[in-house]
């Protein structure tokens, strides 16, 4: 499967934008790029995906890089309850290997008021 | 609309003991998985199904096995469990279409003394 590169931690101030980068140079064709966050003593939930375009929802943006080798997740206006691990993941879209997904450690997201 | 729930929340077992824990979803999805996550990690994929009636070894699969009688339910079970296996546990399901996140539950942290 292929990897993904992000910073450990993070830090942003609340109401302000946050953009959260991840690195993945050896990705392949039928990656679909998955952004999943996880809250404090909680399951991970989804965020946002996308394959070439960008993309927004009513959580984030995801802004993908031309030669798709990275992407960033944006948080427009951050607040505490966005602080979270954020984990950006790869996805083989063969149904043959269930969807899963593949959790590297993240980037641990700490927002001050 | 519950999601997907798992039970129990919490258990303590002694090392060679055997537990199932069961999660359920009503979503009606044709994909589920089990996961584990150990202290500053990220998940990792145990099992997953397909669909009623198949299961498939996921990254860690040794010393756990899964079955998937009903559509909705997705039993983990540990036959002799070891001091290893102490991880918090997630269960997540998916619908057919690949566009469609997973949905994960609230987790079971299991303690293995």
């Amino acid at each position: 499967d292929a990897k993904t590169t992000q910073p450990n931690s993070m830090e942003s101030n609340e109401e302000e934008p946050v953009h959260l980068p991840c690195n993945h140079s050896t990705i392949s064709g039928t990656d679909y790029i998955h952004w999943y966050r996880q809250l404090p003593s909680q399951g991970p939930e989804y965020v946002i995906h996308g394959l070439t375009s960008n993309v927004n929802n009513r959580m984030a943006s995801l802004a993908i890089a031309e030669d798709r080798k990275s992407s960033t997740l944006i948080l427009h206006r951050a607040t505490l309850r966005d602080a979270a691990v954020y984990y950006c993941i790869l996805r083989d879209e063969d149904s043959n290997s269930g969807y899963a997904l593949n959790f590297g450690k993240g980037t641990s997201l700490l927002v001050t008021p | 609309n519950a999601g997907v729930t798992q039970t129990p929340k919490f258990r303590v077992l002694k090392t060679g003991q055997s537990m199932t824990l069961l999660c359920a979803q009503d979503m009606n999805h044709e994909y589920m998985y089990w996961y584990r996550q150990d202290p500053g990690m990220g998940l990792r994929l145990i099992h997953y199904s397909v669909g009623e009636g198949t299961t498939a070894k996921g990254e860690v699969p040794d010393g756990y096995n899964v079955s998937r009688l009903k559509k909705q339910n997705f039993l983990l079970g540990l036959e002799s469990a070891a001091p290893s296996q102490t991880s918090v546990y997630f269960c997540a399901s998916k619908g057919r279409y690949s566009n469609q996140p997973q949905h994960f539950g609230d987790g079971t942290r299991l303690s293995i003394l």
